[in-house]
């Protein structure tokens, strides 16, 4: 049972070139969130999604763009990477009803120089 | 907007003592709130969720209380063990609108 992965683990790209970040759950969850890292920051949701199809900002949204085409997936992208972007990804899923856990990937490290 | 906060100074205990790691929050109450740890290099695991009308909620050596008066969590560890050494981030979430957010977590550390 693989819970929830992240593609590609590490990742050092040049300011504005683009990517995007694959996250993959297959407990058949309904919520799916992209988080930020960084040293002294905690944990800041980017985006999230409730449902197939659907997708909401979080509280760091600007410079990331994200697609939930299928269930299973959740699709993070840069654009224009900037160095400001350096930092670790993780992805979550949830039941998405009140009372369930977020399980999350084992995040990706993106670098930007 | 909701504020989380969890003491930013890392926790150092010795051995079998108690831990207790605070989480506070403003603005809006949450349905539930939850406790996770995280090992350097690693994601976020859940430990524990106490629901707004819960006030104490325990599994093993752990225990979370919910204050929704003060707007505060605890979250302690029993005859702690330095194999307990990690970050500790609480998280809540209002209803169902589908926002999980966290505070910026706390570390302890748990000496021989």
């Amino acid at each position: 049972n693989a819970g929830v992965t992240q593609t590609p683990k590490f990742r050092v790209l040049k300011t504005g070139q683009s990517m995007t970040l694959l996250c993959a759950q297959d407990m058949n969850h309904e919520y799916m969130y992209w988080y930020r890292q960084d040293p002294g920051m905690g944990l800041r949701l980017i985006h999230y999604s409730v449902g197939e199809g659907t997708t909401a900002k979080g509280e760091v949204p600007d410079g990331y763009n994200v697609s939930r085409l299928k269930k299973q997936n959740f699709l993070l992208g840069l654009e224009s990477a900037a160095p400001s972007q350096t930092s670790v990804y993780f992805c979550a899923s949830s039941y998405g009803t009140t009372n369930t856990e977020a399980f999350f990937g084992q995040g990706t490290r993106l670098t930007v120089v | 907007s909701q504020k989380i906060e969890q003491n930013s100074e890392a926790l150092n205990i010795q051995e079998g003592k108690t831990a207790t790691l605070t989480c506070n929050y403003t603005n809006y109450s949450p349905a539930y709130l939850q406790w996770y740890r995280q090992d350097p290099g690693r994601g976020p695991v859940f430990l524990l969720l106490i629901r707004e009308n819960e006030k104490e909620k325990r599994k093993e050596r752990l225990k979370v209380t919910f204050d929704t008066t003060l707007k505060q969590s605890l979250f302690h560890i029993t005859a702690s063990q330095p194999a307990d050494s990690a970050t500790y981030l609480c998280a809540l979430a209002k209803g169902n609108t589908g926002k999980l957010i966290f505070g910026q977590g706390t570390t302890l550390q748990v000496k021989p």
